[in-house]
């Protein structure tokens, strides 16, 4: 198994610019989420999908920031426009859903820098 | 709602020497528990969990916990450290409301460093 798929794995952007991640969670779950990591702030949940439905988006920062979940196998998570508060790490994770919905595994992470 | 505390930022192990890692939780119920870590520019590898059953569970890496329901903690634990060790760990909960999976709520982290 691939484990979960980030893309890209570091990103440099300029204040103003649309940025965009992309996640690839493991075959056969049916739960995603989206996390943002930072020194001040630690690991934060941003939104979360059950079988392609966004759930909970209460921890989306702001207008500025969209996810979504086209199918089973591709989220993505949209910034527009970028400012130089939101550079942190970015985490996609995916868990087996119904049977183990608390059994999460985490994507390498996108190291998201806007200057 | 529910929080997770570290209370220990850093913390400084000479390599053999037994780790204990502290982490409390405040839940009105008994939540799940975790503990992942990460290593430097990598993504969180779950360690261990709690579900429910034996208060003490094994994980990986020879890692262990102990849930004390009546100290609201679930410390991580290894009774001899090796170099490579060192990363950052994380203690979560999960909670469930009935609507299907939710996210993890973590600890701000304790950064372990190794002295050889």
């Amino acid at each position: 198994d691939a484990g979960v798929i980030q893309s890209p794995r570091h990103e440099v952007t300029e204040m103003g610019q649309e940025v965009t991640l992309r996640c690839k969670p493991i075959s056969g779950h049916n739960s995603l989420f989206w996390y943002r990591q930072t020194m001040m702030r630690g690991l934060e949940l941003l939104i979360y999908f059950n079988n392609n439905v966004p759930i909970d988006d209460s921890g989306m920062p702001e207008d500025r920031f969209s996810a979504k979940m086209p199918n089973a196998s591709f989220s993505t998570l949209k910034i527009q426009p970028s400012e130089p508060r939101d550079s942190a790490v970015y985490f996609c994770a995916s868990a087996p859903g119904d049977s183990h919905p608390y059994e999460q595994y985490f994507g390498p992470g996108t190291r998201l820098t806007v200057t | 709602a529910q929080s997770v505390t570290q209370p220990d930022i850093h913390i400084t192990v000479s390599e053999g020497a037994s780790l204990e890692l502290r982490c409390n939780y405040s839940y009105g119920a008994t939540p799940y528990l975790f503990w992942y870590v990460q290593s430097p520019g990598q993504g969180l590898q779950l360690l261990l969990k709690y579900f429910s059953g034996d208060t003490l569970v094994q994980g990986i890496k020879g890692f262990e916990a102990e849930f004390k329901r009546s100290q609201s903690s679930f410390n991580l634990r290894k009774p001899s450290v090796h170099w490579s060790d060192a990363a950052e760990y994380f203690c979560a909960v999960w909670m469930y409301s009935g609507g299907g999976a939710d996210g993890l709520t973590f600890g701000k982290g304790t950064h372990l460093i190794i002295q050889p």
